[in-house]
């Protein structure tokens, strides 16, 4: 079984509906965090969370929010979707431990906004 | 703000070639990754350098890192189609009161039989 898996894998949804996206992960790793990716645009990070009661916006989190359920679980939610929101969202997992904070991907959920 | 760039942005190059990507970053920072990602798939770690100096190899992929240069190269040897993919580095930096990673746009490698 995959270490971090995200729901749903792919979805079509229309302008102004509410989204949510799913990350679980097995790794037992305190860290979590969602991307997104646009073609040509590399990774940008809309929300991390180094534990159950810290939340931390990243570089684009307007228009996104996000709740840490359990240290297992780190939800992701469109109020109001928008077509430019239609990307890759990827969630992603590390552990807190000195030397390294390599972090482990989840497949991705491809987001569609029409 | 740390910035991280890669070059080049695509690369197309024969099977059996030699070539390096670069991975340049502007502030100061000890560790570096280098991930692989498919078309239409997820990111895979290949390295993690941790110091400078660091040198790591897998197979065909060789890692650096210079963090007096601020420079990190993943050099190809003898390409083989397999390798196609693009490649992202990412860099820490600390911000607030712990560790980002700041990636880079990440280079599309075609490699052509």
């Amino acid at each position: 079984d995959a270490d971090v898996t995200q729901t749903p894998r792919n979805r079509i949804t229309k302008t102004g509906k509410r989204i949510m996206l799913e990350c679980s992960q097995t790794k037992g790793h305190d860290r979590m965090y969602w991307y997104r990716q646009d073609p040509g645009l590399g990774l940008r990070l809309i929300y991390y969370s180094f534990d159950v009661k810290d939340i931390n916006k990243g570089e684009i989190s307007d228009g996104y929010s996000v709740s840490r359920q359990a240290q297992a679980k780190f939800s992701l939610s469109l109020e109001s979707a928008i077509p430019n929101q239609t990307a890759l969202y990827f969630c992603a997992t590390s552990e807190t431990r000195q030397g390294s904070y390599e972090q482990y991907f989840g497949p991705g959920t491809r987001l569609t906004v029409t | 703000e740390l910035k991280v760039e890669q070059n080049p942005l695509f690369l197309s190059m024969q099977e059996g070639k030699n070539y390096t990507i670069y991975c340049n970053y502007s502030t100061t920072s000890d560790r570096l990754y280098w991930y692989r990602q498919d078309p239409g798939k997820s990111l895979e770690s290949l390295f993690v350098l941790l110091s400078n100096g660091a040198v790591k190899q897998e197979g065909r992929l060789m890692a650096s890192l210079d963090t007096k240069a601020r420079l990190s190269t993943l050099h190809i040897t003898a390409a083989v189609h397999d390798l196609s993919a693009t490649y992202f580095c990412a860099v820490d930096q600390y911000r607030g009161s712990n560790y980002q990673l700041i990636w880079g746009a990440g280079t599309k490698l075609i490699i052509k039989p």
